[in-house]
């Protein structure tokens, strides 16, 4: 079946525009998470949502970061006046889990997001 | 909090040598436990899992782990690599209850040489 789709594969944009990245799960996930990944590092959590509501958004680095999921399916991560220091590799990944059952994350290949 | 050592930052291994990379984590409790590897240009992909029975784990394309609680370590192995295993890997470790989230080592690169 199909897998996380993440769209688009590449931004580039210059510093101080706003960015919307998507995530289009595996169809029936109920849960969706956001990561980050820097140059050299491994992934660092953002956001999870468990249905169509943000369970922990621990990760997020300040304001400027948000994340929405209305329909319990696709997700948008949204990210305001972006400096330089927000170029990275986006990842989103999805969870068939169950309230109170961890289980495996399936990943997308990615947004690479550049700020210039 | 948890969190996740990689020791080896780069390892190169020659094509049909055995594999070992490295995996420390700490957690309170016992963790549940990933091994992904990334190609470039690809997404994370699960090779292997551990959630609890059997501390030896069988996975994708030969490879395994052992997880053992005295050393901390999750361990990944390979009798024999491939060219094609070339990529970076991961090891991230979960909670086993509430807490969502991954937490991931800084990751390996492994480099194959003919």
């Amino acid at each position: 079946g199909a897998g996380v789709s993440q769209t688009p594969s590449n931004k580039v944009t210059e510093k101080g525009k706003y960015v919307e990245l998507r995530c289009d799960p595996i169809s029936g996930h109920t849960a969706l998470y956001w990561y980050r990944q820097s140059l050299g590092q491994g992934p660092e959590f953002l956001i999870y949502f468990q249905g169509t509501g943000a369970a922990d958004d621990s990760g997020l680095p300040n304001d400027r970061f948000f994340a929405v999921r209305p329909e319990g399916s696709v997700s948008t991560l949204k990210i305001q006046r972006t400096e330089r220091g927000d170029s990275a590799v986006y990842l989103c990944a999805s969870s068939p889990r169950l309230a109170g059952v961890t289980d495996t994350q399936y990943f997308g290949p990615g947004t690479r997001l550049t700020v210039l | 909090a948890q969190s996740v050592t990689q020791p080896d930052i780069h390892i190169t291994v020659s094509e049909g040598a055995s594999l070992e990379l490295r995996c420390n984590y700490s957690y309170g409790a016992t963790p549940y436990l990933f091994w992904y590897v990334q190609s470039p240009g690809q997404g994370l992909q699960l090779l292997l899992k551990y959630f609890s029975g059997d501390t030896l784990v069988q996975g994708i394309k030969g490879f395994e782990a052992e997880f053992k609680r005295s050393q901390s370590s999750f361990n990944l192995r390979k009798p024999s690599v491939h060219w094609s295993d070339a990529a970076e890997y991961f090891c991230a470790v979960g909670a086993n209850f509430g807490n969502e989230k991954l937490t991931f080592g800084t990751g390996t690169r492994l480099t194959i040489i003919p």
